[in-house]
């Protein structure tokens, strides 16, 4: 069976500093990957999608950035938090055949 | 005005209630409705997997899908506190590599 990692599960970081989330699904091949941010009380934004190593999609422009260095992971960074970065990272995947995402537990940052 | 649309609640219910969440979208393109059930502080999990028009049951959970008013339900029979959460329907249509997500549905069942 299919399972997703994510890393860490709580973050704690002051303005300015950099950031480091990592995604990793285990069970399949070439899944297409997806970084989410949800702040509180709102509904989810989708900021990269991938469909495989190296290619990258960005919904939302702002100072993330995204990698995939392996077909099962997904790295979002950033140079220089800002306090607006602050939400729950969320990460998932699908089957490039089928429509369903799957989610991993999800990080919660705040940024200080 | 938002591809899809949810109430973001709250709602509140007894114990026992049926429950009906709903959202409604613009895109007639739209084949494939999911709904997903986040608990505080988790990630989203898949719930209710539907494609095209009609009803699928799962237990308690019926998720119903009406095309033609561009219009997708969740009931939830016998409510349990345990089904306290938020819930998030997302669509999408063949191809499409993105869901859309409405804004999901902050769910409470009293005791």
């Amino acid at each position: 069976s299919q399972t997703i990692h994510q890393w860490p599960a709580t973050l704690v970081q002051p303005v300015g500093s950099p950031l480091s989330l990592e995604c990793t699904v285990e069970g399949t091949s070439n899944p297409n990957l997806y970084w989410y941010r949800q702040a509180a009380g709102r509904g989810l934004q989708l900021l990269f999608y991938s469909v495989g190593i190296g290619q990258i999609s960005s919904e939302v422009p702002q100072n993330l950035s995204a990698s995939r260095p392996q077909d099962r992971q997904f790295i979002l960074s950033s140079k220089k938090l800002l306090l607006s970065d602050s939400g729950f990272y969320l990460c998932a995947w699908s089957d490039g055949q089928f429509n369903e995402q799957f989610f991993g537990p999800g990080t919660r940052l705040t940024v200080l | 005005q938002k591809e899809v649309e949810q109430d973001p609640g709250p709602l509140s219910v007894p114990e026992g209630a049926i429950v009906s969440l709903n959202c409604t979208y613009s895109n007639s393109a739209f084949q494939y409705f999911m709904w997903y059930r986040q608990y505080s502080r988790k990630g989203p999990e898949l719930l209710m997997y539907t494609y095209s028009s009609g009803n699928k049951e799962d237990g308690r959970f019926t998720a119903q899908v009406d095309k033609s008013s561009k219009y997708i339900s969740l009931f939830i029979r016998d409510s349990q506190p345990s089904d306290s959460a938020t819930y998030l329907c997302a669509m999408n249509f063949q191809g499409a590599q993105k869901l859309v997500f409405g804004q999901g549905t902050r769910l409470t069942i009293n005791p």
